[in-house]
């Protein structure tokens, strides 16, 4: 079965610039969360997505928004780009039939690679 | 906020060593333990997930154990291999997955 989609694979922005991440979640996933990965830093949330609603968000600034589609498909966009948001964005589908159940296991797409100049 | 602290950073070992590191978490509201391994130029993948204290899984040559008491986890690899060079996350479920920021384990053929 397909895994998770992510498109693209690397894009490179100027300052000031916004900027739209896609993510093809497996087929019956219908949660897709996003992540950020930046040198040194763990995997940090972004949000969650599960039939459309914003389940949860992470500590990001406002620029940072994010929307699922009914087929599960999720984008995420950032907005008024800054150097700091260079960074590996990753999204990761999981059943999640439960709000916060430990047994979802999260499954990762390759990620897109964000370098903002 | 859950502090999800890994332990240590970054690991060298000669093939054929066993290792091993430490994830601790909070033992308070304790859900789950779920531990990846994300390889250069890959997606992180699931390795195991663990909920009960005293959980042990095994995967070939990786183990994982879980002390939800004391709140850590475990994971030992047994004769290391070069392919299991690889970044290792644990990530603790709550109302989102809080993650460690990795053991990166780099096997010297």
């Amino acid at each position: 079965k397909a895994g998770v989609t992510q498109t693209p694979r690397y894009l490179i922005k100027t300052r000031g610039q916004q900027v739209t991440l896609s993510c093809s979640p497996i087929s019956g996933h219908r949660s897709v969360s996003w992540y950020q990965q930046t040198p040194g830093q763990g995997l940090q949330f972004l949000f969650e997505y599960f039939s459309e609603t914003q389940r949860n968000k992470g500590n990001f600034p406002g620029r940072f928004s994010g929307r699922q589609f009914s087929n599960s498909r999720s984008e995420m966009n950032v907005s008024t780009l800054e150097l700091g948001d260079s960074a590996l964005y990753l999204c990761a589908s999981s059943l999640a039939g439960r709000q916060g159940a430990g047994a979802n296991v999260l499954t990762f797409g390759a990620g897109s690679r964000l370098t903002v100049l | 906020i859950l502090n999800v602290e890994q332990s240590p950073q970054s690991l060298h070992v000669q093939e054929g060593d066993s290792t091993n590191f430490t994830c601790s978490f909070p033992s308070s509201n304790f859900y789950a333990l779920h531990w990846y391994r994300w390889e250069t130029a890959k997606s992180p993948e699931a390795l195991f997930v663990m909920t009960l204290n005293g959980d042990e899984k095994k995967k070939g040559r990786i183990s994982a154990t879980l002390n939800t008491k004391e709140g850590y986890s475990y994971l030992y690899i047994k004769g290391s291999q070069p392919e299991d060079s690889a970044t290792y996350l644990c990530a603790s479920p709550g109302n989102q997955f809080y993650f460690g920021t990795g053991t990166s384990l780099t096997v010297i053929p």
